[in-house]
């Protein structure tokens, strides 16, 4: 596609419940990234997929958090038994793969702003 | 530890005035420094980045930034600030020290740039 692009923009939901979000990469990108940005602070991140390779975890804040990615395509993010404190935009973002010396930006997405009364 | 500073939450510049957003970074081996704009509601843009080689960078807008490895800092700056520059900016560094965590990462808290007509 064009762009990356998350599904859905924004999604309230009750405390205890489970919500996943939904990343679309750009075609291409082999490297994709989820973060989270609170209001008024930086970008948080949450995990990196590179390929086939291992998954980086080591950003999740509990195991109440996991992601999952189909190939080099879609990642979902799943939130178990939501927290007030899970509330913020979660960004996803894709790249080329870093290689060597070689490091690409990262594009990302607008976003989902969840919210969990 | 890799980290980055950005010291002001807020800059505040007439249109058509010199602007400089700052940025310091810390990294174990030699950094891949970023910026990225993130306007309302929207998600973030890549502006430019600095790898090696000149210390001064130029990137999308108008936009550049100075690495001065001394200093460990990387300040964005532009010649003549325009009104629709007002929006959020992050800075960002990824630490290329063979063995870092690969693909991801470290933001500032961003600065919240206001340019006045």
């Amino acid at each position: 596609g064009a762009g990356v692009s998350q599904s859905p923009s924004n999604k309230v939901t009750e405390k205890g419940k489970d919500v996943e979000l939904r990343c679309d990469p750009i075609s291409g990108h082999t490297a994709l990234y989820w973060y989270r940005q609170r209001l008024g602070q930086g970008l948080e991140f949450l995990i990196y997929f590179q390929g086939n390779s291992a998954p980086d975890k080591s950003g999740l804040p509990s195991d109440r958090f996991s992601a999952e990615r189909t190939g080099e395509s879609v990642s979902t993010l799943t939130i178990q038994r939501t927290q007030q404190e899970d509330s913020a935009v979660y960004l996803c973002a894709s790249s080329l793969a870093p290689s060597g010396s070689i490091y690409n930006e990262q594009f990302f997405g607008p976003g989902t702003r969840l919210t969990v009364l | 530890a890799q980290s980055v500073a950005q010291p002001e939450d807020q800059v505040n510049v007439a249109e058509g005035n010199p602007l400089t957003v700052k940025c310091t970074y810390s990294v174990s081996g030699n950094p891949y420094l970023f910026w990225y704009v993130q306007y309302p509601n929207r998600g973030l843009q890549f502006l430019l980045k600095y790898i090696t080689g000149d210390n001064l960078v130029k990137g999308s807008y108008g936009f550049e930034a100075e690495f001065n490895k001394s200093q460990t800092s990387f300040h964005l700056k532009k010649p003549s600030a325009l009104v629709s520059d007002s929006a959020l900016y992050f800075c960002a560094v990824r630490d290329i020290e063979r063995g870092s965590t690969l693909g991801r990462l470290y933001f500032g808290r961003g600065t919240q740039l206001t340019v006045w007509p």
